[in-house]
């Protein structure tokens, strides 16, 4: 099957910091690719739809000057939590769609200290 | 209301039951569906798709209910690797909307 990639796995920083998370679809091409965020114990909540080319559109209450992304290739989404919070703390992951079917990197835990 | 709903749990179950989980979905355009398998800190995995009336998978069985707009996962003969987290998905145009998950232990 299709197979997404992120990277880092894992990423501890310091409070204020900028952290970027990588998101490659390895096998296939995609023109859209989704990030989510998901909190302990809590379901896969949507961030917003990186879109290749083109501006990302950000679901509601998403802070998109915090919350950067940029889709420069049809492989390649990255996710930028600039100065971040320990609030911001949380596992972090992409999917890309195939056919109608998503597929999901493998995430990005992020501790911020 | 939530796109998609699903009743959390906890649902503890003895190895070998039964167990079915329910998710309901509120666009009636919603095209597909998609059961997720997630593990603890791990990303989801997909399980199932449902694209007409139901699929089955060995122990596993989906279906799809249009006019009722609710989808089912049916687990037979549960084992202690079906402990998971079970998500619902639907699939409306270029949207996937999770569920909040089902909660799932198997108990030896």
């Amino acid at each position: 099957g299709a197979v997404v990639s992120q990277h880092p796995s894992w990423v501890i920083c310091k409070s204020g910091t900028s952290v970027k998370i990588e998101c490659r679809s390895l096998d296939f091409q995609a023109t859209t690719m989704f990030w989510y965020r998901q909190f302990p114990k809590q379901s896969l909540m949507l961030m917003a739809t990186s879109n290749e080319g083109s501006k990302a559109t950000y679901e509601q209450g998403v802070e998109k000057d915090k919350f950067l992304i940029n889709h420069a290739s049809l492989t390649l989404s990255t996710l930028t939590v600039t100065s971040a919070h320990p609030e911001d703390s949380s596992f972090y992951i992409c999917s890309a769609p195939l056919s109608y079917e998503q597929y999901f990197g493998p995430g990005t835990r992020l501790t911020v200290t | 209301r939530k796109e998609v709903e699903q009743d959390p749990g906890p649902f503890n179950v003895p190895e070998g039951a039964t167990v079915a989980f329910n998710c309901t979905y509120s666009n009636s355009a919603s095209q597909s569906f998609f059961w997720y398998r997630q593990d603890c800190r791990k990303e989801p995995k997909l399980l199932m798709s449902v694209y007409s009336s139901g699929n089955e998978d060995g122990r596993f069985t989906a279906q799809l209910n249009r006019a009722s707009q609710y989808i089912s996962l049916l687990i037979r003969d549960s084992k202690l690797s079906d402990s998971a987290t079970y998500l619902c998905v639907a699939n409306t145009g270029n949207q996937f909307y999770f569920g909040t998950g089902t909660s799932l232990t198997v108990i030896p």
